[in-house]
């Protein structure tokens, strides 16, 4: 039972463009969403996060949506650079008691000059 | 800026012997978290301590896997013996309560480890 997804493994995206990674979740009970990104050999980084009485966050060139009747969220990077390529995983508290992140699958991005 | 320390970072072992990971997490981090993660898939959580207490290891293969934290700062997880299939990064985690929504889990670099 997977409760948090990233359906897409990859997305390619032109440089300069706008780049959507999305994720869905089954438990209306998260209220805490982070996004990590994780380059080859290395661990994942925390990029931006989004409580639950809020439906977007921004930060720079990175601004993550939530809609919670779709149980949806979706990480935006405008403008895509290169230098963003890496695995993009998103995660939540599945015990609220301790923090255990639960995280999706991840999606590879790979943004071509 | 602090970082979450782990050594090795790679790691080749034969199959049936035992290896042993290392991870000093952030100074001040009471809650310390150890993850696997298998090629393609997200990280799994192994085990998590509050200061040097377990507070959930129910991922844990306790026949083959222990973690410590014996002074509450860093912590060593050991597989003995290793079998193929726990080829995989593992990675350490720090935070600073562990109360769940609200804050970050900061990472370390990951183990790789390989097992022939």
């Amino acid at each position: 039972d997977q409760q948090v997804k990233q359906n897409s493994p990859s997305l390619s995206v032109q440089e300069g463009r706008i780049s959507i990674l999305n994720c869905d979740y089954t438990n209306s009970m998260f209220d805490y969403f982070l996004w990590y990104k994780k380059y080859p050999a290395e661990g994942p980084t925390f990029l931006i996060s989004i409580s639950s009485i809020k439906d977007k966050n921004e930060d720079g060139r990175f601004t993550v949506f939530l809609n919670k009747s779709a149980k949806h969220l979706s990480l935006h990077i405008v403008p895509s650079q290169p230098g963003d390529s890496a695995v993009y995983f998103c995660a939540a508290p599945t015990d609220t008691s301790y923090g255990k992140l639960t995280f999706g699958q991840g999606t590879i991005l790979t943004v071509h000059p | 800026e602090a970082e979450v320390a782990q050594s090795p970072r790679y790691k080749i072992t034969e199959k049936s012997q035992a290896v042993a990971f290392w991870c000093d997490p952030i100074s001040g981090h009471a809650t310390l978290y150890w993850y696997r993660q298998i090629l393609g898939q997200g990280p799994e959580l192994l085990v998590q301590f509050q200061d040097e207490s377990v507070v959930d290891d129910s991922q844990l293969p306790k026949d083959r896997f222990s973690a410590e934290r014996l002074k509450g700062v860093d912590s060593t997880l050991k597989i003995q013996p290793a079998e193929l299939g726990d080829s995989a990064m593992y990675l350490c985690a720090s935070s600073l309560l562990g109360t769940g929504g609200g804050e970050t889990q900061y990472f370390g670099p990951g183990t790789r480890l390989l097992v022939l």
